[in-house]
């Protein structure tokens, strides 16, 4: 079975420009998430959505970063406009998430984009 | 203060070891913890589960301290493939998805 599938893997860009990662869930998860993660502060959840609405995205850090889900099988995480200190890995994951099920809060991790902003 | 807190180590163990990897969280609102593995230059992926009768899962071993607020993982008999970066999570908000992450501590096992 396919996992997380996340595009690019690794994108080199220069200050000012706009970066759009994406993700591709889990068929049949109904959770996506957005992670960063630096040597710094560790693994940060940006924002997540459940069945495509944003339910928390107060770790989003500023408005130059935005996050959407058109639909079940497709995520963007733009960055406009970029500075260097957006370098890091952006993980995105997803899960099925059912309240009575205590299975459903595991996320699997896409392999990540590696983000450096020169 | 950080709301999951981890020594990022190196431990340093030569296989067969065992070790052992705390951790502490600040949110006494938290309500599931998690261990997660993270390979070098590679995703996290769940380990275990914590309960708060603690568990097992073959040679690792997971325990919750509520009133303490501290998470503990036993590795027992490490392998060469032991060696990653741990990190320590809780979860918090609604329906308890939000992950929140320890820096992770980093072990490395040697032949």
């Amino acid at each position: 079975d396919a996992g997380v599938i996340q595009s690019p893997r690794h994108e080199v860009t220069e200050m000012g420009q706009e970066v759009t990662l994406r993700c591709k869930p889990i068929s049949g998860h109904n959770s996506l998430f957005w992670y960063r993660q630096t040597m710094m502060r560790g693994l940060e959840l940006l924002i997540y959505f459940n069945n495509n609405v944003p339910i928390d995205d107060s770790g989003m850090p500023e408005d130059r970063f935005s996050a959407k889900m058109p639909n079940a099988s497709f995520s963007t995480l733009k960055i406009q406009p970029s500075e260097p200190r957006d370098s890091a890995v952006y993980f995105c994951a997803s899960s099925l998430f059912s309240r009575g099920l205590f299975l459903s809060y595991e996320q699997y991790f896409g392999p990540g984009t590696r983000l450096t902003v020169t | 203060r950080k709301e999951v807190e981890q020594d990022p180590g190196p431990f340093n163990v030569p296989e067969g070891a065992t070790v052992a990897f705390n951790c502490t969280y600040s949110n006494s609102a938290s309500q599931s913890f998690f261990w997660y593995r993270q390979d070098c230059r590679k995703e996290p992926k769940l380990l275990m589960s914590v309960y708060s009768s603690g568990n097992e899962d073959g040679r690792f071993t997971a325990q919750l301290n509520r009133a303490s607020q501290y998470i503990s993982l036993l590795i027992r008999d490490s392998k060469l493939s032991d060696s990653a970066t741990y990190l320590c999570v809780t979860s918090m908000g609604t329906g308890f998805q939000k992950l929140v992450f320890g820096t992770g501590t980093r072990l490395l096992v040697s032949p």
